[in-house]
């Protein structure tokens, strides 16, 4: 069982429309992450929310963490081909000093021209 | 500046056979870590270490075993590979507990037969 739900599994769009993925958990994170990772590498962090409520933006993409810090949803304004990739999203649950960081399955976008 | 590099990128194992990845990081950081990536699973924690010499279990440990003798090397073994532990590995690391930035390797692709 996925401690993060994330959805759409998939998605396919074409340049310039928007999007938007959702991150979602019954349990409460400290933090919540998002990466973005491209075919036979690893995870790239596109940002880290530590607030509840608390927004983001990176160029085109919107970050918003939950009031409550058990969701998360980030959303890409005009998409590109570049944005293509799998999306994905990491609670942290910070005890004993120590940051551990669950992952969600992923969303894989694809962006046609 | 090298990052977080990984080796092998590839490797076939026959079932009962043993391994060791190596993980090195250049960054200077304290937290390292080793996760799997399954299709659908997201990536899981196998095992985590908070400085040299120091090491501990994440979410899926069993059948790995790791090490962190100096600073910036980490190292995965599979002392009796099983299919089971087909997958593709990943190791990250970060200069804070809280990991907020987790800089991820390319990935290691392995097969058990």
């Amino acid at each position: 069982t996925q401690l993060l739900e994330q959805s759409p599994q998939f998605l396919s769009i074409q340049e310039g429309e928007n999007l938007t993925v959702y991150c979602n958990s019954s349990s409460v994170f400290s933090s919540l992450q998002w990466y973005r990772q491209e075919p036979g590498e690893g995870p790239v962090l596109l940002v880290t929310v530590v607030t509840g409520g608390e927004v983001k933006k990176l160029k085109r993409l919107t970050f918003q963490f939950g009031d409550a810090r058990k969701d998360s949803s980030l959303h890409i304004t005009a998409a590109q081909t570049g944005d293509t990739g799998l999306y994905l999203c990491a609670g942290g649950s910070y005890r004993y000093n120590f940051n551990k960081f669950y992952f969600g399955s992923g969303t894989k976008l694809n962006v046609k021209p | 500046n090298a990052g977080v590099t990984q080796t092998p990128k590839f490797r076939v194992l026959k079932t009962g056979q043993s391994m060791t990845l190596l993980c090195a990081q250049d960054m200077n950081h304290e937290y390292m870590y080793w996760y799997r990536q399954d299709p659908g699973m997201g990536l899981r924690l196998i095992h985590y270490s908070v400085g040299e010499g120091t090491t501990a279990k994440g979410e899926v440990p069993d059948g790995y075993n790791v090490s962190r003798l100096k600073k910036q090397n980490f190292l995965l073994g599979l002392e009796s590979a099983a299919p089971s532990q087909t997958s593709v590995y990943f190791c990250a690391s970060s200069y804070s507990p809280q990991g907020y930035e987790q800089y991820f390797g390319p990935g290691t692709r392995l097969t058990v037969t």
